[in-house]
């Protein structure tokens, strides 16, 4: 199947600053989607990102499918951006048509 | 809308006791999916349905029992808990497959 790896795995930064979390994938997907869990749980879509650049306020996300790695940027970092951050490929039509999760990168920012 | 809603959010089972973890969506989602997620291990697939009617075993579906009789729900049973099913279940959905996923707020499950 699709092998996920995101990096870092940890990551602590001070407020204001901006970071970038990069996910690789093994194989060709024509889905890509970035998760936000917070510190109680909760898992929050950021993005559907299979090709393409997208934005949304601090966040951003670039996917180039042909190089396989999708990277998430977090501009003026805040504290309630702590938490784990999820990458998820499927490729439909292929042997793996369901979402497969990455491990996650902690990040944890200090005031 | 209340999206994906799942109960019981907190449960502590005894091994060898069944248990039925229930999902419901508003959103007139056709497919549906659980996953389980164990520290370090992000989340793992364990069944899926795509429509009412229509399941599939995902990666990990052994001790897991699931039906679609409706759209909206899409129950997760445990058959005999074990230790090993100590995890926080997660129930998604989506409109179809390949689209945007939403989670539900998570059950935390404890087996001893």
């Amino acid at each position: 199947g699709i092998q996920v790896e995101q990096s870092p795995p940890d990551l602590i930064l001070q407020e204001g600053a901006n970071s970038t979390l990069r996910c690789n994938f093994s194989d060709s997907v024509n889905n890509l989607q970035w998760f936000h869990q917070n510190p109680w749980g909760q898992l929050i879509n950021l993005f559907y990102i299979p090709s393409g650049t997208k934005q949304n306020g601090r966040l951003s996300a670039t996917t180039v499918a042909t190089e396989r790695y999708s990277l998430l940027y977090i501009s003026s970092s805040q504290t309630t951006d702590s938490g784990v951050y999820f990458c998820a490929v499927a490729n439909y039509g292929g042997s793996q048509g369901n979402l497969i999760f990455g491990k996650g990168t902690k990040l944890s920012v200090k005031p | 809308n209340a999206g994906v809603t799942q109960t019981p959010k907190f449960q502590v089972l005894k091994t060898g006791q069944s248990m039925t973890l229930q999902c419901a969506q508003d959103m007139n989602h056709e497919y549906m999916s659980w996953y389980r997620q164990d520290p370090g291990m992000g989340l793992r697939l364990i069944h899926y349905s795509v429509g009412a009617g229509i399941t599939d075993q995902g990666e990990v579906p052994n001790g897991y029992n699931v039906s679609r009789s409706t759209t909206e729900d899409f129950p997760l049973r445990l058959l005999s808990a074990a230790p090993s099913q100590t995890s926080v279940y997660f129930c998604a959905s989506s409109y179809s497959r390949g689209n945007t996923i939403y989670f539900g707020e998570g059950s935390w499950l404890t087996v001893v």
